[in-house]
């Protein structure tokens, strides 16, 4: 069974440095997503992608991130300048039918 | 900005009862779905509500969608120690597919 996979699972990164974090959705899915989850709280989208550009962000997602779809199966999650704030499971995810298919996650560690 | 609130937050249960999580959400949406989510892990696709009326049922698992009430259920029969997970519902709205998540219910059952 296809599914959407994430690299790295772990990242730990100092406050200031920039991070990408990839997914690879799949294959024959058209949008993508990017969602946070701060430890013990609820999922919050970030963007999301369609036809090679973004189709919507949400407040999170400021000048410090950015997605890119740099060749036909890769996504990426871009963070400039890491916040400690920062510091979450981002999880890629992609649609098929109505279901979003998610990604086992990032966790992102900024100190 | 539409809001989508679950309770009860947290569920601490025996085995073999029965129980039900609710999720409102404030404006009219597309479609409601329920993930479940273990410790440290993705989150996984348990039900997707489409239309009003709704009912879907997976073992020991019943979600039902009432769109009138903006209201679904997700109704647990004779739980085992195997649902123990963190449950959440979302919506999402237009064309986009983002989804809108509750902030979930901690499910514990106890035996």
């Amino acid at each position: 069974e296809p599914e959407v996979t994430q690299t790295p699972s772990h990242q730990v990164t100092q406050m200031g440095q920039e991070v990408i974090l990839r997914c690879v959705p799949i294959s024959n899915h058209l949008y993508f997503y990017w969602y946070r989850q701060i430890l013990g709280q609820k999922v919050e989208f970030l963007v999301s992608f369609y036809n090679n550009e973004i189709s919507e962000k949400s407040e999170i997602f400021d000048d410090q991130f950015s997605v890119e779809r740099p060749d036909g199966s890769n996504f990426t999650l871009k963070i400039r300048s890491t916040k400690l704030e920062d510091s979450a499971m981002y999880f890629c995810a992609s649609i098929s039918s109505y279901e979003q298919y998610f990604g086992p996650g990032t966790r992102l560690t900024v100190t | 900005e539409l809001k989508v609130e679950q309770n009860p937050l947290f569920l601490s249960m025996q085995e073999g009862k029965n129980y039900t999580i609710y999720c409102n959400y404030s404006t009219t949406s597309d479609r409601l779905y329920w993930y479940r989510q273990d410790p440290g892990k993705s989150l996984e696709s348990l039900f997707v509500l489409l239309s009003n009326g709704a009912v879907k049922q997976e073992g020991r698992l019943m979600a039902s969608l009432d769109t009138k009430a903006r209201l679904s259920t997700l109704h647990i029969t004779a739980a085992v120690h195997d649902l123990s997970a963190t449950y959440f519902c979302a919506v999402d709205r237009g064309s986009n597919y983002k989804l809108t998540f509750g902030k979930g219910t901690l499910l514990t059952v106890n035996p």
